[in-house]
């Protein structure tokens, strides 16, 4: 099976850096993306990683390990509007059918405090 | 910036009728997939279409659903006979292969199910 876990929640203060985690288990793997998701509407693009390392982006980072199995999404000088949720997810290989549909964590609500 | 538009934003309709979502990708895109996501629970994936036919469907995806790409702007979702559990946010996304990144998804149908 396919498994994408990322903490429920967090809670950082304005003006902070947090960092938000992702582990995956998957049968195949060709990227890992975040994205960023405001109540009722629909998922907006952050960052993708196909390769190990940090990929910078503004106030946004991510990072990836593949033999771990692991991300993060680094947020830096945080603010209220950044309080959303965070989704990590994950395409696999393509198939023969061209596919490159993504398995999709549940998400990480972060609340920025002023 | 190209989006991808969705309609209509908000729908309901009584269990047991047709429904049918529809969507306009970016243009220059070949790859189209529809999710969903019920209130409160993971993005799910539904469904991917290329070269006129699907790629991939998930076990969500049974003989309710179906798909179209009736000209060659819209693609559509249709669900034969509505559930209640059919009740959810359901997302199209399209994506170019020559991207190598992400989707650009739509703003979402809310489909409630009374």
């Amino acid at each position: 099976g396919q498994n994408i876990d990322q903490p429920t929640e967090m809670t950082a203060t304005e003006g902070a850096i947090v960092q938000i985690n992702c582990t995956y288990q998957t049968s195949g793997f060709n990227g890992l993306f975040w994205y960023q998701q405001h109540a009722g509407e629909a998922p907006t693009f952050l960052s993708y990683n196909v390769l190990d390392g940090l990929e910078e982006k503004g106030r946004f980072s991510s990072f990836l390990s593949r033999s771990k199995g692991y991300s993060y999404l680094l947020l830096k000088e945080l603010q209220m509007k950044d309080s959303a949720s965070y989704l990590c997810a994950v395409r696999l290989n393509y198939n023969a059918g061209n596919n490159r549909k993504l398995i999709w964590g549940l998400g990480t609500s972060l609340a920025v405090n002023p | 910036e190209p989006e991808v538009t969705q309609t209509p934003s908000h729908q309901v309709t009584q269990m047991g009728q047709e429904v049918i979502l529809r969507c306009v990708p970016i243009s220059n895109h070949l790859y189209f997939y529809w999710y969903r996501q019920i209130l409160g629970q993971k993005v799910e994936f539904l469904v991917s279409f290329y070269n006129n036919e699907i790629s991939e469907k998930s076990e969500i995806f049974d003989d309710q659903f179906s798909v179209e790409r009736p000209d060659g702007s819209n693609f559509t979702l249709k669900i034969r006979s509505t559930k209640l559990e059919d009740s959810a946010m359901y997302f199209c996304a399209s994506s170019d292969p020559q991207e190598g990144y992400g989707y650009t998804f739509g703003s979402g149908t809310r489909l409630t199910v009374v």
